[in-house]
């Protein structure tokens, strides 16, 4: 299995903000992927972020948005931009193993005012 | 596209008290299947994976769950829950793996409370 971890833990910022979320695994690996969970509801994937190319966005989430960056096979970045408290949501980087089992980092809470 | 269902969104039960949590999936020729827990400003956890063969699948934490294709169904049990089981439990599934990523849906998820 593996060891990922990401920063910050949580977070509160203020409407129009943006948030650089972390997110740091121990092995290297191919693709990652971004979920947002919303309170009381289960997870959504963003993203998914393959190291070398653009990440590919699920429906209704877009670049502008959830800009993501993975600049080697064992890091990537989600920025959350122009924040509203819509966007306030528990936001989780995953990575997966050769059979489609999914690890978690512990996740970013994020609170926008 | 593959679906979850959880229909219980919490689930109180007394400590040592046998609960089980129910999950079903949309149908398919052949599926994985996953439970996870996600215990309080923590991040999931998987607790036990069917991919094939048994269909009685045991997990961590004395966790098991049982495919029945013909139900659809994943449920989770656990004969005597403790204090130490509260928390979120999240069923998902996806289609089997072949030579490529396969996107895993996740349900609702099922709140277990343990009451001392």
């Amino acid at each position: 299995s593996a060891v990922i971890s990401q920063k910050p833990s949580r977070d509160i910022c203020q409407r129009g903000t943006s948030l650089t979320i972390q997110c740091q695994v121990d092995s290297q690996v191919t693709m990652m992927f971004w979920y947002r969970q919303q309170p009381g509801q289960s997870l959504t994937l963003i993203a998914t972020a393959n190291q070398g190319s653009e990440a590919t966005y699920e429906s209704g989430f877009v670049i502008d948005k959830f800009p993501i960056s993975r600049p080697n096979l064992t890091f990537s970045t989600l920025t959350v931009s122009n924040m509203s408290p819509e966007d306030s949501s528990i936001y989780l980087c995953s990575v997966k193993d050769s059979a489609n089992i999914q690890y978690f980092g512990a996740g970013t809470r994020l609170s926008v005012l | 596209a593959q679906s979850v269902t959880q229909l219980d969104s919490q689930v109180p039960v007394f400590e040592e008290a046998p609960v089980e949590l129910r999950c079903n999936y949309s149908s398919s020729v052949s599926v994985y299947l996953f439970w996870y827990v996600q215990y309080p400003n923590q991040g999931l956890q998987l607790l036990l994976k069917y991919l094939s063969g048994s269909t009685l699948v045991k997990g961590i934490n004395g966790f098991e769950a049982e495919f029945n294709k013909s139900q659809t169904s994943f449920h989770l049990r656990k004969p005597s829950v403790h204090i130490s089981d509260t928390a979120e439990y999240f069923c998902a599934v996806s289609d089997p793996v072949r030579g490529g990523y396969q996107k895993v849906t996740f349900g609702t998820g099922t709140k277990l409370q343990v009451i001392p």
